[in-house]
């Protein structure tokens, strides 16, 4: 079945930049109707929505985030990845990628990556 | 930008007890609102899809409903592992963003 992980360091230092990639596996990123997402949970608090790219490269992003954030997909390699620029301790995190369904006027995440904790201190 | 409003933020059951949760929309949402479960330590779970469609492996106990702005996600008779927290979701309206609720954390009493 398909399958989602994230990959990237877990350490990146105030004023850099985020760099995470999601692998897909056990099916194909090339596939209509499906968003790939990212999704963040901040310690001890809930989900914030980062973004999201379709297979073809369209993208949007959380408008808070949009001037910080790229979203970008390999279609080759199956794998969709996330930058997040100008980093402070504010973007520590949990990372989260998942698979966004697009079902007519249904919209619904049915698979997600386990996550990735991401500390931003030098 | 719609706001989900959760509640209550913490609700305290007994097993077997039955558990409403409330999510309330800022304003009219166009799309379907989903539930999803979180366990510590571990992604969420789609619970709830399409207001009251439940998730492929999810339980009978789990039901949800409403319209408009406002959403219920009812577990009927609670059992230990539905302990966790639960968020809403929504598609805007307007634009293409998402929205999460800011979560209901359902604890043993």
């Amino acid at each position: 079945q398909v399958q989602l992980q994230e990959s990237g360091p877990g350490l990146v230092k105030p004023s850099q930049t985020l760099s995470l990639t999601c692998t897909v596996s056990g099916g194909s990123i090339s596939v209509g109707g499906y968003y790939w997402s990212w999704i963040r949970q901040l310690p001890g608090k809930g989900l914030e929505w980062i973004g999201y790219i379709y297979y073809t490269g369209s993208t949007y992003s959380n408008p808070p985030l949009k001037s910080r954030v790229t979203i970008s997909v390999d279609t080759a390699q199956n794998q969709f990845s996330l930058k997040l620029y100008s980093v402070t301790a504010a973007d520590t995190a949990v990372y989260f990628c998942a698979r966004e369904v697009w079902l007519g006027d249904l919209y619904y995440y049915d698979l997600w990556g386990p996550g990735t904790l991401v500390t931003v201190s030098s | 930008e719609i706001i989900l409003t959760q509640s209550p933020v913490t609700l305290s059951l007994s097993p077997g007890e039955r558990a409403t949760l409330s999510c309330r929309a800022s304003q009219t949402i166009r799309y379907s609102l989903d539930w999803y479960q979180q366990k510590p330590g571990q992604a969420p779970r789609l619970v709830i899809y399409g207001t009251g469609t439940r998730a492929t492996g999810i339980p009978a106990r789990f039901s949800g409903s409403g319209s408009g702005t406002d959403f219920t996600l009812t577990i009927s008779s609670l059992e230990p592992d539905d302990f966790a927290i639960y968020y809403c979701q929504q598609r805007s309206n307007w634009t293409p963003a998402v929205t999460f609720g800011q979560g209901t954390r359902l604890e043993i009493k």
